[in-house]
């Protein structure tokens, strides 16, 4: 079992659409979780960390729940440019970083 | 965007080859990360640094090494290059550390044949 893992994509939804993606992870040691953008054969970018009250950037959702281990990002009302590749990154006190394998997005007119 | 570069974007190399990437920074951060890109895989750490001449290995290490004599560069070696190091390769930085979050080069795609 992978240490984290992502929801297996495509998702393929219409522009508005509410969309939701989850993130788990095996350990319990870990500290901080993030979120990446990746747009195809270019470099990951931050899109936002996630706090363990949740939060929240303009149509951009993140929460943690560490009692069942996982993280999601929620995008609300859909943009056609939100169509990317979002990677989960789970860090350990450690400062160890591991990457999901990414989730694709597609959103169509 | 933070200054962080790559060279070269792309090259094809042959197998047994040497190859260098370089990565270079503006924003005087401490931490420098080199990872690879692989379908199925993720990102893998390859090597990492801490401060000029202070380095690490990552969880795919092998075959590979690095050097950061300033702080502002931070090379990757393939010593022999293989077939099975053919990936894109990403250069990150970070102010404090993978607590703080990664800011990633445009990344370096290496074909080696």
């Amino acid at each position: 079992r992978k240490e984290v893992e992502q929801d297996p994509g495509p998702f393929n939804v219409p522009e508005g659409a509410t969309v939701a993606f989850n993130c788990t992870y095996s350990n319990s040691a870990s500290q901080s979780f993030f979120w990446y953008r990746q747009d195809c054969r270019k470099e990951p970018k931050l899109l936002m960390s996630v706090y363990s009250s949740g939060n929240e950037d303009g149509r951009f959702t993140a929460q943690l729940n560490r009692a069942s281990q996982y993280i999601s990002l929620l995008i609300r009302d859909s943009k056609l440019s939100d169509s990317a590749t979002y990677l989960c990154v789970v860090n350990t006190n450690a400062g160890k970083s591991t990457f999901g394998d990414g989730t694709t997005l597609t959103v169509k007119p | 965007d933070a200054g962080i570069t790559q060279s070269p974007r792309h090259k094809v190399t042959e197998t047994g080859t040497p190859v260098t990437l370089r990565c270079h920074q503006t924003e005087n951060h401490r931490y420098m990360y080199w990872y690879r890109q692989d379908p199925g895989h993720g990102l893998r750490l390859i090597h990492y640094s801490y401060g000029v001449k202070d380095t690490d290995k990552g969880e795919v290490s092998d075959g590979y090494s690095v050097s950061r004599s300033k702080t502002e560069d931070f090379l990757l070696t393939l010593e022999s290059a293989t077939s099975s190091q053919t990936s894109v390769y990403f250069c990150a930085i970070s102010e404090s550390g993978a607590g703080g979050g990664y800011t990633f080069g445009s990344g370096t795609r290496l074909t080696v044949v």
